[in-house]
């Protein structure tokens, strides 16, 4: 069962904040964030771990809430180079099943 | 660096055809995966590889095979192609466990069926 994401889709102004939310129905031991732009490979943002520790990247910052099995990425003062489409990713504690959430459009207007 | 290399980056099948799509990473990784993404959806895992020699099942394995070659090939079969399967293929590799490490992908591989 992969990770169901919230909003499906957003449309953002320059300087603008958004959340995206990934929700799991399984227990989750870390949390992979990634963005894609269109027609190319999804990038690494950053990871959180079970316990708190986090790896950031570029102004974007996430939080992990390992009971209520919850993922959440914060985009502040967005830039036209947030566009593009966010996913969270897993793999389900003890396997190497690794498995991606249900994606989240995001665009940037200027 | 290359990191991620997957060979060919397009390919049009007639259904019934097989083809063999191919992946070689060059970060001495011990984990590899093979996903497919339909136009305008998510990534969705075929199969993966945990370590050199171990295969597993992911969300969608039918109508696919996959060979570790060693540890750094890991290719993806389609033995009897559908227009089903018209999608884009990335393979990714991660250093260890991928609860804890990142996932490197490819540029993709875009397959279509017709």
């Amino acid at each position: 069962q992969q990770p169901v994401q919230s909003p499906q889709a957003v449309i953002l102004r320059e300087g603008e904040d958004a959340v995206i939310n990934c929700s799991s129905s399984k227990a989750l031991y870390s949390v992979h964030w990634y963005r894609q732009k269109h027609g190319e490979a999804p990038v690494f943002l950053m990871i959180l771990l079970k316990g708190g520790e986090q790896k950031g990247h570029e102004k974007i910052s996430a939080s992990f809430n390992e009971k209520k099995q919850q993922s959440s990425l914060y985009l502040t003062a967005s830039q036209l180079s947030y566009s593009g489409t966010y996913f969270c990713g897993t793999a389900y504690s003890g396997t190497y099943k690794y498995i991606f959430g249900t994606g989240t459009r995001l665009k940037v207007l200027a | 660096n290359a990191g991620v290399t997957q060979t060919p980056k397009f390919q049009v099948l007639k259904t019934g055809q097989s083809m063999t799509l191919q992946c070689a990473q060059d970060m001495n990784h011990n984990s590899m995966y093979w996903y497919r993404q339909d136009p305008g959806m998510g990534l969705r895992l075929i199969y993966y590889s945990a370590s050199e020699g171990t295969t597993d099942k992911g969300e969608v394995p039918n109508g696919y095979n996959v060979s570790r070659l060693n540890k750094r090939e890991f290719s993806l079969r389609l033995e009897s192609a559908a227009p089903s399967q018209t999608s884009v293929y990335f393979c990714a590799s991660s250093e260890t466990d991928p609860n804890t490490g990142e996932l490197f992908f490819g540029e993709g591989s875009r397959l279509t069926v017709l």
